[in-house]
Order: structure tokens, then C-alpha cells, then sequence
């Protein structure tokens, strides 16, 4: 099993592009998130989809959009980059039953915004 | 007040040394609690869950304090590969399965 995956690794992007984060896990887990970690912010979630077909607004969702395309792909859109978007942005997920909380992440990707 | 806290460190600390870390929760409601470890610009990986009763697993083991609320994690026989951040998490029955996670203890284990 890969677990969490993520795609790209690494981007730049100027001010004003759009692009989209791509998310996939192989856990049958239904539970999936989007983190950014800033250096003195730690994790902050950004959105979150507790199940297929549901998405909810986690602390810090202004600026992103999500899709729950199906169980296993999360996807996170940056609509208009913003050099404050600059982060390193993790994947998640969790729940193959009730009570199941421990999450899994991704590798991450690093993101710049110039 | 942040929801979950932990000291950022750093924790300097020589090989063979004992260390623990604490990390305090303010929310009640919260009913599970676990320990992750974050590698240098990797992503956090899940150490140990933390139970009532607590938990150990080799040289590590966690506790859980609910009347004072705060979790720690102890850390015997310290290695330099035990060097990397300490992540606290924690969940409550009010808040799904969401996860809301401290800023995390750095460790530094020195020759």
C-alpha cells in the first residue's frame, strides 16, 4: 500500500496563478484533510471531508477551494495564488471505522508563491 | 489560549538521557490524544495513541492526565535518531474526527 500520496512534490507560482493540489490515499479510510504548517503556526487545517460527498471549512479556508472527487482523492485548488499561500501543504486522512481518528499524511508539497 | 500546547523547545539533550515533553489541552471534551514525530521537512508520522491507562512501546511511553489535562511523552535511553519535532494531537467528541494538533517539541539528541 502507498498510504497518502501527493502531487506535485514541489511549485512556484507568481502571484494571481492558479493550481491544483492533488491527494490520493489507499486506506479505504473515509476521512480526509488539508493542513498547511507555517514555521511558528504549526498545522492548521484548512478543509476537511469527513465522508464521500462532504466537505466543511477547517480554521484557515479563505483563499482555497476542495473537491472530494471520490473515497480515495482529495483535491486542493488555489484559485488566486497569494504570496501568504506560501507553505508547506499536508494531506490526511483517517477513519476506516467509528472512533477511528488517528490520521495518516502525505509527504507534503512544498509550495512558493512569489 | 491556543486549544492544544506544547513548549517549542529546542530540547538539548546527550545520548543516553531521559527527556520528557508535555503537552497541555484546554478543551474538556477531548476523548483520544496521540504522539506524532516530524522529521526535518517531512511529514508528521504517528508515534503512539495515548490511553487512560497509558502506553508504552519500547522506550517510549505516554500518559495521559485528564484532571489536569495534559498528555506527556517520555523518552528513556535518548538516540540520536530520536532528534526530530514531537507533535501532540488531540480530538474531542464535539468536534467530528478532527484532529487539533500543537506546535510541536523539538528535540535535539547530542553525542
Amino acid at each position: 500500500n502507498a498510504g497518502v500520496t501527493q502531487t506535485p512534490k514541489f511549485q512556484v507560482l507568481k502571484t494571481g496563478q492558479s493550481m491544483t493540489l492533488q491527494c490520493a490515499q489507499d486506506m479505504n479510510h473515509n476521512s480526509m484533510y488539508w493542513y498547511r504548517q507555517d514555521p511558528g503556526m504549526g498545522l492548521r487545517l484548512i478543509y476537511y471531508s469527513a465522508s464521500e460527498g462532504t466537505t466543511d471549512k477547517g480554521e484557515v479556508p479563505n483563499g482555497y477551494n476542495v473537491s472530494r472527487l471520490n473515497k480515495r482523492e482529495f483535491s486542493l485548488r488555489l484559485e488566486s495564488a497569494a504570496p501568504s499561500q506560501t507553505s508547506v501543504y499536508f494531506c490526511a486522512s483517517s477513519g476506516r471505522g467509528a472512533g477511528d481518528y488517528e490520521q495518516y499524511f502525505g509527504p507534503g508539497t512544498r509550495l512558493t508563491v512569489t | 489560549r491556543k486549544e492544544v500546547e506544547q513548549d517549542p523547545g529546542p530540547f538539548n539533550v546527550p545520548e543516553g538521557a531521559t527527556v520528557a515533553f508535555n503537552c497541555t489541552y484546554s478543551n474538556s471534551a477531548s476523548q483520544s490524544f496521540f504522539w506524532y514525530r516530524q522529521d526535518c521537512r517531512k511529514e508528521p508520522k504517528l508515534l503512539m495513541s495515548v490511553y487512560s491507562s497509558g502506553n508504552e512501546d519500547g522506550r517510549f511511553t505516554a500518559q495521559l492526565n485528564r484532571a489536569s489535562q495534559y498528555i506527556s511523552l517520555l523518552i528513556r535511553d535518548s538516540k540520536l535518531s530520536d532528534s526530530a519535532t514531537y507533535l501532540c494531537a488531540v480530538s474531542s467528541w464535539n468536534a467530528g474526527n478532527m484532529l487539533t494538533f500543537g506546535g510541536g517539541t523539538r528535540l535535539m539528541v547530542k553525542p
